[in-house]
């Protein structure tokens, strides 16, 4: 069964940082790209960044680029968002997500990310 | 960045109606693969998003066959042919076709009266 468990989370400070971890299971991680998806509290959907297959390759928004950094273990079958310089805008909750036929093809659960003084 | 709007933004419906939703592309989906990476995602309260159809028209396993996409170019459908309670949450559109970055609609919000 696939499953995408994030972790690290959490209340962080305003210019503060945090590494999210992607645990991915049940499914050949090293043939999906990956990604990061976002949704601040009451709002909508926002990608934040994915990865190519061998990691080769990487896109962020615009609003994140300089700050967050997406990379990949395959080894270990795990995805990461590096995230600097935090915002309060960057409050949201962060999914993992994989591509298969398209993007957003399974989302994980989730792991909020609060910043806040 | 391709923007997707949806309508309406809410949508009451009696158990067992159908139920529509209209996602309009600011340009054509259709890449250069010949494919129109269209998607549809439901989100139940408290839960994460979950893809339901895939290059316009395409189910997911495990979605009813209640739930069918439609549509080309800039104009795309999600329609339910008869609304259960287990079908309340909120709809987005996706799109894949030009990215990055991918980009979603405002999304719908779906309730029963």
């Amino acid at each position: 069964e696939v499953a995408l468990v994030e972790s690290g989370g959490g209340l962080v400070q305003p210019g503060g940082s945090l590494r999210l971890s992607c645990a991915a299971s049940g499914f050949t991680f090293s043939y999906h790209w990956m990604g990061w998806v976002r949704q601040a509290p009451g709002k909508g959907l926002e990608w934040v960044a994915n990865i190519a297959q061998d990691g080769s390759a990487e896109y962020y928004v615009d609003s994140v680029k300089g700050r967050f950094t997406i990379s990949r273990d395959n080894a270990k079958n795990s995805l990461y968002l590096q995230m600097n310089g935090l915002m309060a805008e960057d409050t949201a909750i962060y999914y993992c997500v994989r591509e298969y036929y398209g993007p957003g093809d399974f989302w994980g659960q989730g792991t909020l990310v609060t910043v806040s003084s | 960045d391709v923007v997707l709007t949806q309508s309406p933004l809410s949508l009451p419906v009696t158990l067992g109606q159908p139920a529509s939703i209209s996602c309009r592309s600011s340009q054509s989906l259709v890449y250069s693969d010949g494919n129109t990476y269209l998607t549809w995602l439901q989100q139940r309260p408290g839960q994460s998003p979950r893809r339901l159809i895939y290059k316009v028209s395409n189910r997911d396993s495990g979605v009813p066959d209640r739930f069918s996409g439609s549509g080309s170019g800039t104009d795309f459908t999600l329609k339910i042919t008869r609304v259960e309670a287990e079908d309340v949450g909120v709809y987005y559109c996706m799109q894949g076709s030009h990215w990055p970055p991918w980009t979603f609609g405002q999304g719908t919000k779906v309730e029963i009266k």
